[in-house]
């Protein structure tokens, strides 16, 4: 079975700060993706940045970075020079044998 | 561009009417969409997955007879909320993988907000 698990509920940072949205998962499988999305409070779902698993590379988006560390299973999401447009809840989420799974979500506060 | 298309974003609908909520690929044929529901301030849950050409599979809990998904093509899948109630009022949103590539791309609507009066 695939889990995401998201253990920041929520999370508050200074704008123009970084900041690091934590996300691991669970999986017996060897070919997976993995997902970031943003939801604002529009209800929307924003797709940010993708890493499959045999990428080598950590995927980056503009502000957004993933530090993938495969061994750890652990895809945390870094959002570099917050703005106040950046306050949304975020997504973890994992594809995998035509299945998608999500994480509980962490919702990021930016303060002014 | 959105590569998934939601449509209606909005909808209010009288109890015990059926709405019907289309998803659409736009630049791509998917043969595998998936609907969710979102309830305030949680996760998305995963419905059931909607296979082109063959009948959906719902998640345990799910109730089939209410909740109808149709994937007649590879570009649209439809949910139909039947003899809706003020309990389905919800956020739905709909997903479609891009079976180009690795194949694990997933793309999402931009969902649609239901209420039931």
């Amino acid at each position: 079975a695939q889990k995401i698990t998201q253990t920041q509920p929520g999370m508050f940072v200074q704008e123009k700060e970084a900041v690091t949205l934590d996300c691991t998962y669970d999986t017996s499988d060897q070919s997976y993706g993995l997902f970031w999305y943003k939801q604002p409070s529009s209800g929307e779902m924003i797709f940010l940045i993708y890493q499959g698993s045999y990428d080598e590379q950590n995927a980056t988006e503009g502000r957004y970075s993933l530090n993938f560390q495969k061994a750890r299973k652990s895809a945390n999401l870094v959002i570099s020079a917050s703005q106040l447009g950046d306050s949304a809840m975020y997504f973890c989420a994992m594809t995998s044998a035509g299945k998608s799974t999500f994480g509980d979500g962490t919702t990021l506060t930016v303060k002014p | 561009g959105a590569v998934v298309s939601q449509h209606p974003s909005w909808v209010i609908c009288k109890s015990g009417t059926s709405v019907k909520i289309e998803c659409r690929s736009l630049d791509f044929q998917a043969t595998t969409m998936f609907w969710y529901r979102q309830f305030p301030k949680q996760s998305l849950m995963l419905m059931a997955t909607s296979n082109e050409g063959s009948k959906a599979t719902y998640e345990q809990g799910v109730e089939k007879d209410k909740f109808l998904i149709n994937h007649a093509s590879l570009t649209l899948s439809t949910l139909t909320v039947t003899s809706a109630h003020p309990e389905d009022s919800s956020f739905y949103i709909c997903s479609a993988r891009d079976p180009r590539g690795a194949g694990n791309t997933i793309y999402f609507g931009e969902g649609s907000w239901l209420t039931v009066v």
